[in-house]
């Protein structure tokens, strides 16, 4: 299976600043996703990447606010813009080869806005 | 969309004993169901997976039933141990034909396994 590595771990951010979490697959793969999870709650989608083109954003979350960039069929990155302390929570980075075969999770960055 | 409903949102068991967690879907399009294990601090890591063309999937202690028609599945782990101890999660996609091939998670089951 992939194995999926993301960068920072964690961090802890000033309000109104940005970040770009990275995430690097071990193998060429073709979908990418990006989800985020509130401390005690569920997965939820932001966006699949999609390599050479642009993300394609779930509902409620918008392309000025959680920018994406696939290069390659390997990596991808997530930036948090203009952070406010709503935006903590974990983002996750799953990557997999077709729908119906597993996808796989990093081990996600953990978000903490002051 | 999808809506995946997933019960209890606690488990506690005695260790040795079994846990079930059940889990319904909206869309009769969804044709893969995965679960998952969290552990503090970690993200999600597969534990097994059934497709919409088989009833029941078995892996040692663990084993997915899906029933098409109810749209529901079912977790069963058996011999539990304090290592279970996770919160699981079930998944379901539609699959390529729909175009939407990303997860739609159910809420989360908390396991406790008392030793």
């Amino acid at each position: 299976s992939a194995v999926i590595s993301q960068k920072p771990s964690r961090d802890i951010c000033q309000r109104g600043t940005s970040l770009t979490i990275q995430c690097q697959v071990d193998s060429q793969v073709t979908m990418m996703f990006w989800y985020r999870q509130q401390p005690g709650q569920s997965l939820t989608l932001i966006a699949t990447a999609n390599q050479g083109s642009e993300a394609t954003y779930e509902s409620g979350f918008v392309i000025d606010k959680f920018p994406i960039s696939r290069p390659n069929l390997t990596f991808s990155t997530l930036t948090v813009s203009n952070m406010s302390p709503e935006d903590s929570s974990i983002y996750l980075c799953s990557a997999g080869d077709s729908s119906n075969q597993p996808q796989h999770f990093g081990d996600g960055t953990r978000l903490s806005i002051l | 969309g999808e809506n995946v409903e997933q019960h209890p949102s606690t488990l506690s068991v005695q260790e040795g004993d079994s846990a079930v967690i059940k889990c319904t879907y909206s869309d009769s399009a969804s044709n893969y169901f995965p679960w998952y294990k969290q552990e503090l601090g970690k993200g999600p890591q597969l534990i097994i997976d059934i497709r919409s063309n088989v009833g029941e999937k078995k892996d040692q202690r663990i084993a997915v039933t899906l029933n098409k028609t109810a749209k529901h599945f079912s977790l069963h782990i058996t011999e539990t141990q304090p290592e279970d101890s996770a919160v699981y999660f079930c998944a379901a996609s539609m699959g390529q034909r729909t175009g939407r091939r990303a997860l739609t998670f159910g809420s989360g089951t908390r396991l406790q396994v008392q030793p």
